[in-house]
């Protein structure tokens, strides 16, 4: 069975930091990876996803950045954070050539 | 571009009510349509999908019908429990962006016993 690994659960940093947030599949080899994030109380907005390692597509600029550095892992990234990137950030996974996404249980994020 | 328009943002119910949700969507050709449910502080689970003018999806007790005359995919439940209580998204998958999912804004489904 396949499993979505997000960490850390929850961040709380200050504005102006860096920022990691991670995701790690197992169980299925060459997923589609993405990136969602979702303010509190709103919907699920993407912002990127990968094909391939090595190789990801931009939905949406929010000052962020997304790598594959592995098969199985999508990282999110960014040098200063803003007040506006807090909310609630959610990896997900598809089969190639499939459409229905699988979450993981998402990372808090907090920025003051 | 393409779109999911969901009317109810919230809904609350009592126990063994019938629940509808609306879904309309804007789109080209035959978009697969999904339904989601969100518990607090989780990510989204999947419930289930369609691909097909009037096929019928459907999952613990919850169902939906594609139906492209009139762009909607309702979802439907004929008795809710207090566990359903949740917030429940429709979406449609998106050809642009890597078949990702364009998703609604979300109906909270509140159920008292």
């Amino acid at each position: 069975a396949q499993t979505i690994h997000q960490w850390p659960v929850a961040e709380i940093k200050a504005v102006g930091s860096p920022l990691s947030l991670g995701c790690t599949i197992k169980g299925k080899s060459s997923p589609n990876l993405y990136w969602y994030w979702q303010a509190t109380g709103g919907t699920l907005q993407q912002l990127f996803y990968s094909i391939t390692v090595g190789q990801v597509e931009s939905v949406v600029q929010l000052n962020l950045s997304a790598s594959r550095p592995k098969d199985d892992q999508f990282i999110l990234s960014t040098e200063k954070l803003l007040l506006s990137h807090s909310g609630f950030y959610l990896c997900a996974w598809s089969a190639p050539s499939a459409e229905t996404l699988y979450f993981g249980s998402g990372t808090r994020l907090t920025v003051l | 571009g393409d779109s999911v328009t969901q009317t109810e943002g919230q809904v609350a119910l009592s126990e063994e009510d019938f629940l509808t949700i609306h879904c309309n969507y804007s789109a080209s050709g035959y978009p697969a349509l999904f339904w989601y449910v969100q518990y607090p502080g989780e990510g989204p689970q999947f419930l289930f999908r369609a691909s097909r003018d009037k096929e019928k999806g459907s999952s613990r007790g919850f169902e939906a019908t594609y139906n492209k005359e009139a762009t909607s995919f309702h979802l439907q439940k004929a008795s809710v429990q207090e566990s359903d209580s949740a917030v429940y998204y429709c979406a449609l998958s998106d050809p642009q962006g890597g078949r990702a999912l364009i998703f609604g804004t979300g109906t909270t489904v509140s159920v008292s016993p």
